[in-house]
């Protein structure tokens, strides 16, 4: 089975430019979650949908940042203007309800560095 | 709301030696525990969980980990670790009513020389 699918897997990008990263989750899961990896804070929690409805985004650290899950198959997170300090690691994860402890399943991620 | 504190940023330790890999949680409900491993240039992973049952817990790659309840821990082991063992290893828990929503602990750096 394919796990789940990041897209980039590397971005280097100018200061206030758009960034898009893409995501298609493990087929059949209804969560899907965002995380954000680096130095300084570790692995936190941006937002996570289930069945593509936005559960909780208070993860979001501000409204330079976007998710979107149009359709079970695929979420995009937008950071528009990108800023240095949005460099990181971003992780997308999917899970299935149905299973036991539901466990979490993570892509390789996208490395942004925004310049 | 839960936390994961993992108290050890970093453990050296030589090849073929057991290792253990502290992690403590708090949390005012019910809870599930994970570790995951996170391979250099690599996503997560995950190890092991403890959902319910027998606190001693078997995963991959002959780790295991032991929940308890009174001391609010879930420490991993590994009796004899291998080079290939060299990675983050990170502890995380969800409350067993969100069990969707994992917390991370700040993760703990596993060097293995030899």
């Amino acid at each position: 089975d394919a796990g789940v699918i990041q897209s980039p897997r590397h971005e280097v990008t100018e200061m206030g430019q758009e960034v898009t990263l893409r995501c298609k989750p493990i087929s059949g899961h209804d969560y899907l979650f965002w995380y954000r990896q680096t130095m300084m804070r570790g692995l936190e929690l941006l937002i996570y949908f289930n069945n593509n409805v936005p559960i909780d985004d208070s993860g979001m650290p501000e409204d330079r940042f976007s998710a979107k899950m149009p359709n079970a198959s695929f979420s995009t997170l937008k950071i528009q203007p990108s800023e240095p300090r949005d460099s990181a690691v971003y992780f997308c994860a999917s899970s299935h309800s149905g299973s036991p402890g539901n466990t979490i399943y993570f892509g390789e991620g996208s490395w942004l560095t925004v310049v | 709301a839960q936390s994961v504190t993992q108290l050890d940023s970093q453990v050296p330790v030589f090849e073929e030696a057991p290792v253990e890999l502290r992690c403590n949680y708090s949390s005012s409900v019910s809870v599930y525990l994970f570790w995951y491993v996170q391979y250099p240039n690599q996503g997560l992973q995950l190890l092991l969980k403890y959902l319910s049952g027998s606190t001693l817990v078997k995963g991959i790659n002959g780790f295991e980990a032991e929940f308890n309840k009174s001391q609010t821990s879930f420490h991993l082991r590994k009796p004899s670790v291998h080079i290939s063992d060299t990675a983050e290893y990170f502890c995380a828990v969800s409350d067993t009513g969100t069990a969707s929503k994992l917390t991370f602990g700040t993760g703990t750096r596993l060097q293995v020389t030899l």
